[in-house]
């Protein structure tokens, strides 16, 4: 296995158009997690699911924003009628979920730039 | 809400030097933090984890402490090179699942 995979890696769209990015974790890994990434900035938090079920989301995700993990393997983020505060860099990573207070390293793929029109 | 900052925002120092980035956080409750090295238009690679039991991690010219009551981190390059140029973002575990980053310090390192 070679890390956490995104696809696509760019994602040119206009403005009221649906997006969607797929993210495939480090197989053994049971957590995921998205982030958004804009100029400048750090990650922010937007959602995590461990195994198939969501068990966190950020406010930042608005309601035209959805997460899903159908066989707790890879996972999809769909952005209906985007807009151009959209724009912005989407990161994934995976861990190992940890007993209490443990490590739970992260593991980013490398990321889908979106950019609205 | 946690909050996480770092300083500064942008160094640039000539290859060799050893230098340090700091990173500061608001809730001292945390589970770990972790210092991430980030290329332009890549994601994110992890350089330390530190428990929040412990003070300090190293590998190899990389050593990061911990002070958890004053909420505070430092990541200490030592003769740096110019491939570390680069972003270096800290993230702090402040619950089970939840991760908040810092805007990250911008490195160059010129040769």
């Amino acid at each position: 296995d070679t890390g956490v995979s995104q696809d696509p890696r760019h994602k040119i769209t206009k403005r009221g158009q649906n997006v969607t990015f797929r993210c495939d974790p480090i197989s053994e890994h049971n957590r995921l997690y998205w982030y958004r990434q804009t100029l400048g900035q750090g990650p922010e938090f937007l959602t995590y699911f461990q195994n198939e079920a969501q068990l966190e989301k950020s406010r930042l995700l608005s309601d035209r924003f959805s997460a899903e993990r159908p066989k707790g393997s890879f996972s999809t983020l769909e952005i209906q009628r985007t807009e151009q505060g959209d724009s912005a860099m989407y990161l994934c990573a995976s861990s190992l979920a940890d007993t209490g207070r443990g490590k739970n390293i992260q593991y980013f793929g490398a990321g889908t730039r979106l950019s609205v029109l | 809400k946690q909050e996480v900052t770092q300083i500064p925002a942008a160094l640039s120092v000539p290859e060799g030097e050893n230098l340090v980035l700091n990173c500061s956080f608001t809730d001292s409750a945390i589970y770990n933090l972790q210092w991430f090295r980030q290329d332009p238009g890549k994601g994110l690679t992890s350089l330390l984890l530190i428990q929040s039991s412990q003070r300090e991690q190293t590998s190899g010219r990389l050593n990061a402490s911990l002070d958890k009551s004053s909420g505070r981190s430092t990541l200490y390059i030592a003769a740096s090179q110019p491939g570390d140029s680069a972003t270096y973002l800290c993230a702090v575990r402040a619950n089970f699942n939840k991760f908040y980053f810092g805007s990250g310090t911008k490195l160059n390192v010129k040769p």
